[in-house]
């Protein structure tokens, strides 16, 4: 599975658009990012997710690097209940598998 | 719809006891899917079923844990004998498997603590 590098933490100010890296150099042409997020002491959340193109949804928007070697999720305006941990995770669409790996995720503070 | 319903929420228990997790999936999804997590650890995929039917249990640490899905609507996850290294948050997620399509929708999760 190809793997994913993310900063372990990152702080915002409230109502201040919030970019969240993700690495994937080793990516594959049939793999798909997704994103998800896990609020505390909460199960994981589906947040968005992208082949090539950019993707935008009431939640989020997901650019993707034109190698396709990096991403990032843009909050356009934080808030408070955005304090969770974000997971960015590769998923092989021509595997036939629906699996994740999930990695360690981004912490990201929310300051008032 | 209710989502994901896990039971209990909370199980503390001695070594060596049996521990059985349950999970009732979203109606109509055809994935169900078994995670641990640790602060150790993070996030660990250890079984998933589709259509019932288990296509990757590769995380499973060992013999002490099974899964079982009898039907589309419950699955279990059981621990026997258990140990305190299995000491957790146990999550189960479904979703609807169909080509692109595969949100996973996860539970609220079993908090498991092994005395």
């Amino acid at each position: 599975d190809a793997k994913t590098t993310q900063p372990n933490s990152m702080e915002s100010n409230e109502e201040e658009p919030v970019h969240l890296p993700c690495n994937h150099s080793t990516i594959s042409g049939t793999d798909y990012i997704h994103w998800y997020r896990q609020l505390p002491s909460q199960g994981p959340e589906y947040v968005i997710h992208g082949l090539t193109s950019n993707v935008n949804n009431r939640m989020a928007s997901l650019a993707i690097a034109e190698d396709r070697k990096s991403s990032t999720l843009i909050l356009h305006r934080a808030t408070l209940r955005d304090a969770a941990v974000y997971y960015c995770i590769l998923r092989d669409g021509n595997s036939g598998t629906y699996k994740y790996i999930f990695g360690t995720g981004t912490r990201l503070k929310v300051l008032a | 719809d209710a989502g994901v319903i896990q039971s209990p929420r909370h199980e503390v228990t001695e070594m060596g006891q049996e521990v059985t997790l349950r999970c009732k999936p979203i109606s109509g999804h055809n994935s169900l899917f078994w995670y641990r997590q640790t602060m150790m650890r993070g996030l660990e995929l250890l079984i998933y079923f589709n259509n019932n039917v288990p296509i990757d249990d590769s995380g499973m640490p060992e013999d002490r844990f099974s899964a079982k899905m009898p039907n589309a609507s419950f699955s279990t996850l059981k621990i026997q004998p258990s140990e305190p290294r299995d000491s957790a948050v146990y999550f189960c997620a479904s979703s609807l498997s169909r080509g692109l399509r595969n949100e996973q929708f996860f539970g609220p999760g079993t908090r498991l603590t092994v005395l």
